[in-house]
């Protein structure tokens, strides 16, 4: 069983629609959770950081963790073409080691015009 | 500012034969990473690198990848000889910090470079 489980869609929507994006992992040492975007044919861009758990709001995004269940989410309000993207959900058991952090395997979205 | 630059950007070679990539961090980041992301994966770390040490190479295959950082600034990872399994896009990565920023978590991508082997 990986460490973290992401489903990888393709997931494709209308514009306006409300997205939601999740991540499931196995390890309950994580502590800090990121969701990086990632456009095609370009490196990953952080998005989104949380730690521990409960919600996180900036625009339109929402990143949302539930330890308890060994969850995570990001959800995306009145989304947008510009947000077709690849969303990795990366995870770490503590701050400041990119040797513990673990990345999910993405979700591809596509929003529809 | 400039973000993090990394060529070429898109290499085909057979197996056993060798190839390098090139990165520059952003300017005044000491910490510099090489990931490898196979198709349909998360980003693996492969090295990871302070100023001009190593801090983490735990999960480089060190029978055929090499990586250096030289002065501290620029880095070039090495693949000889390449495998099949090796076709990946290889991201390069810095942060200001050792590690990760403990506030953000954030360290900025280079666009890859995606290398296949035939």
């Amino acid at each position: 069983q990986k460490e973290v489980e992401q489903d990888p869609g393709p997931l494709s929507v209308p514009e306006g629609a409300i997205v939601s994006l999740n991540c499931t992992y196995s390890n309950s040492a994580f502590q800090y959770f990121m969701w990086y975007r990632q456009y095609s044919r370009k490196g990953p861009e952080l998005l989104m950081y949380t730690y521990s758990s409960g919600n996180k709001e900036d625009g339109r995004f929402t990143a949302q963790v539930d330890k308890s269940s060994k969850y995570i989410s990001l959800f995306i309000r009145d989304s947008q073409p510009s947000d077709s993207a690849t969303y990795l959900c990366a995870m770490s058991r503590r701050a400041g080691s990119a040797r513990q952090l673990t990345f999910g395997s993405g979700t591809q979205l596509t929003v529809l015009p | 500012e400039a973000g993090v630059a990394q060529s070429p950007r898109y290499k085909i070679i057979e197996k056993r034969q060798s190839v390098a990539f090139w990165c520059n961090p952003i300017s005044g980041h000491a910490t510099l990473y090489w990931y490898q992301q196979i198709l349909g994966q998360g980003p693996k770390l492969l090295i990871q690198f302070q100023n001009n040490g190593v801090v983490d190479d735990s999960q480089l295959p060190k029978d055929r990848f090499s990586a250096e950082r030289l002065k501290g600034v620029d880095s070039t990872l090495k693949i000889q000889p390449a495998k099949l399994e090796d076709s990946a896009v290889y991201l390069c990565a810095s942060s200001l910090a050792r590690g990760l920023a403990t506030n953000t978590g954030e360290l900025f991508f280079g666009e890859g470079s995606r290398l296949t082997v035939l």
